[in-house]
């Protein structure tokens, strides 16, 4: 089973400023590590995404993360903000195969002019 | 090509009533998963659906059910409503030897 630990319900931050939210996990097998947006009333929308190979990974947006196995971390950072990424952040792992995504509770980006 | 779709989008239902949600896959997927979120927290994994066949659950009574269509669509059925399940339903689909996972609009659901 794994679990996922979002540390910051809420992030705020001024615009053009950079940003990191903070994702930890723990499994006991090895495991895919993702980033969701989730817009007011709306679905989610994937971000990026680690499987394997280079721990540095880049998204959509502008977005990118880091998956530190020894800190079993997948933290998310974005240089500078925009108003348009005021959104809800997830955090997500899987095992694969037929296991679901274990999400996060989420983390609240808001971005102040 | 659209991605997952998702009906209806909102509805009511009463307590005790049962309801069914319907999901699209993306082309090119055959794997449906369906999860619950409740307002103000991370989706919750309900069950996997792929070659017509549940192969995963998560932690939910038997009370949700679903199914798998031969075109690879899939309903999640919800029998003996209670309070607890308003959520919004969301539909995710994937490629059966693939990790990346689209998620629909989902589907509000408000039990009175």
């Amino acid at each position: 089973a794994q679990s996922v630990t979002q540390l910051d319900s809420q992030v705020p931050v001024f615009e053009e400023a950079p940003v990191e939210l903070r994702c930890n996990y723990s499994s006991s097998v090895s495991v895919y590590l993702f980033w969701y947006v989730q817009y007011p009333n709306q679905g989610l929308q994937l971000l990026l995404k680690y499987l394997s190979g280079s721990t540095l990974v880049k998204g959509i947006n502008g977005f990118e993360a880091e998956f530190n196995k020894s800190q079993t971390s997948f933290h998310l950072r974005k240089p500078s903000v925009h108003i348009s990424d005021t959104a809800e952040y997830f955090c997500a792992v899987t095992g694969g195969g037929a296991d679901g995504l274990t999400f996060g509770k989420g983390t609240h980006l808001i971005i102040q002019p | 090509d659209a991605g997952v779709t998702q009906s209806p989008t909102h509805l009511i239902k009463t307590r005790g009533q049962q309801v069914t949600l319907r999901c699209s896959p993306k082309s090119g997927h055959d794997t449906v998963s369906w999860y619950q979120q409740a307002l103000g927290q991370g989706p919750q994994f309900i069950f996997q659906y792929y070659e017509e066949e549940e192969r995963q659950r998560g932690n939910f009574p038997d009370r949700f059910s679903g199914h798998q269509f031969p075109n690879y669509s899939s309903e999640l059925n919800v029998n003996a409503l209670l309070l607890g399940d308003s959520a919004l339903y969301l539909c995710a689909s994937s490629p059966r030897a693939g990790t990346t996972i689209y998620f629909g609009e989902g589907s509000w659901l408000t039990v009175v």
